[in-house]
Formats: C-alpha cells, sequence, structure tokens
C-alpha cells in the first residue's frame, strides 16, 4: 500500500537529549514537510523539503534539524535546545507542480519527562 | 490578523442537522483551498479541495469567495461520524506552495 510512515508513534525524551523522528513515503512525492501540532493551535511549519538534498527552514525551525538524502525519507532530529519540544509531530508529502494536496503520515506523539 | 481564521467550536449538533463552518483567509496571493478533517488524536486527512465554482460531495459541500477571501463548508444530515475537528487549509501564494492551517471548528454531533 502506498503511503506515509511514521515512527515511533510515541516517544519519551529526558530533557537535554536530542531524537530523530523517523518520516518515509513510497507516493513517488517530491516535496516533504514537518508540522508540529499544540492543543488549540494550528499546525505549524518546521521545515520542508522540495527536493532531494535540499530543504528550508519553516516558521519555527528554532531547535530543530532535518536531512533529506532520499527522495523517500526525511527525518526530523528534535534537538536539545528546543525549549518546548512535547507536540505532536506530523509529516507531509506532495506531488511538486500538482494543486499541493498534502498526505499526512499518522504523526508521533513527544513527550519530554 | 491570523492568516487563516476559523470559529473554534465547538458547534453540537443533533443528528440529522446541518451545519456550517466559515473561514477567513488574509492572503488575496492564495490559490488553492483545502478543507481537511482531524479526528481527535489522529492526522489531518483530505476532505475536499475547494474551487471557484463551489463543489459538493454527497453531503458535503464547499465555496469559495474569493472577493470576500470566504471559504464555507456545508453538511447536511449529519452523522455520529461526522465528528471531527475540520481544518481550514488555504496555500500561501508563493513559489514554494506552503500551506497555512487554521487551528480548527470541533463538531460534535449528538444522537
Amino acid at each position: 500500500d502506498g503511503g506515509i510512515t511514521q515512527s515511533p508513534k510515541y516517544l519519551f525524551r529526558k530533557e537535554g537529549q536530542n531524537v530523530t523522528l523517523s518520516c518515509e513515503q513510497n507516493l513517488n512525492h517530491d516535496a516533504m514537510y514537518w508540522y508540529r501540532q499544540d492543543p488549540g493551535q494550528g499546525l505549524r511549519l518546521i521545515y520542508y523539503s522540495q527536493i532531494v538534498n535540499d530543504f528550508q527552514k519553516g516558521d519555527i525551525a528554532e531547535g530543530y534539524s532535518v536531512s533529506r538524502e532520499k527522495k523517500e525519507s526525511f527525518p526530523l532530529t528534535v534537538t536539545s535546545a528546543q525549549k518546548n519540544p512535547t507536540a505532536f509531530y506530523l509529516c507531509a508529502s506532495t506531488k511538486v507542480g500538482g494543486r499541493d494536496t498534502q498526505y499526512f503520515g499518522p504523526g508521533t506523539r513527544l513527550t519530554v519527562l | 490578523r491570523k492568516e487563516v481564521e476559523q470559529d473554534p467550536g465547538p458547534f453540537n449538533v443533533p443528528e440529522g442537522a446541518t451545519v456550517a463552518f466559515n473561514c477567513t483567509y488574509s492572503n488575496s496571493a492564495s490559490q488553492s483551498f483545502f478543507w481537511y478533517r482531524q479526528d481527535c488524536r489522529k492526522e489531518p486527512k483530505l476532505l475536499m479541495s475547494v474551487y471557484s465554482s463551489g463543489n459538493e460531495d454527497g453531503r458535503f459541500t464547499a465555496q469559495l469567495n474569493r472577493a470576500s477571501q470566504y471559504i464555507s463548508l456545508l453538511i447536511r444530515d449529519s452523522k455520529l461520524s461526522d465528528s471531527a475537528t475540520y481544518l481550514c487549509v488555504v496555500n500561501d501564494g508563493g513559489a514554494t506552495n506552503k500551506l497555512i492551517f487554521g487551528t480548527g471548528t470541533l463538531l460534535a454531533v449528538q444522537p
């Protein structure tokens, strides 16, 4: 089945630790995105990538890093510099040149202990 | 002013009711418009795209008014399974076509 997978579903982190969230898609989509969702707020864009080996900061990139070494994969690292990392993290992808419809993975819920 | 504004709700309606959601956006350069549905603790899923001519998909009707920068979603004969948060989404109209998400409107359909 084609789709977007994220792992793990739940992640617990101690303060001061870096953690990496996985996002993989087999939809042959060009662009991939990372969002963060907090209660009562809309999705906020962290980073996005429209092509392999290239990515841009979104609205709230501080404390996060990404890589795009393969078209199918766009991992997100939450570093210890991120002040409030507890949130629901969503990965999305879309075909460049299409109607911009983004399809989402199931999300990773990160909790800092 | 928020880029995409929605009434947060909650909208509590009985089964069979008709319910309307409204959304306004601030960027006149936006070209693509969508309604997504998000169930509790799940990812958003595309409900429908919104076209200038208006579009209908079963019990769901979406309308776009570019002059007023206003988008609407109408749900007729609401079902218990329609209970969810409905997100209004527009693109930023720039070269990268980033999407801007509203905070969502919570719908609770009561038996």
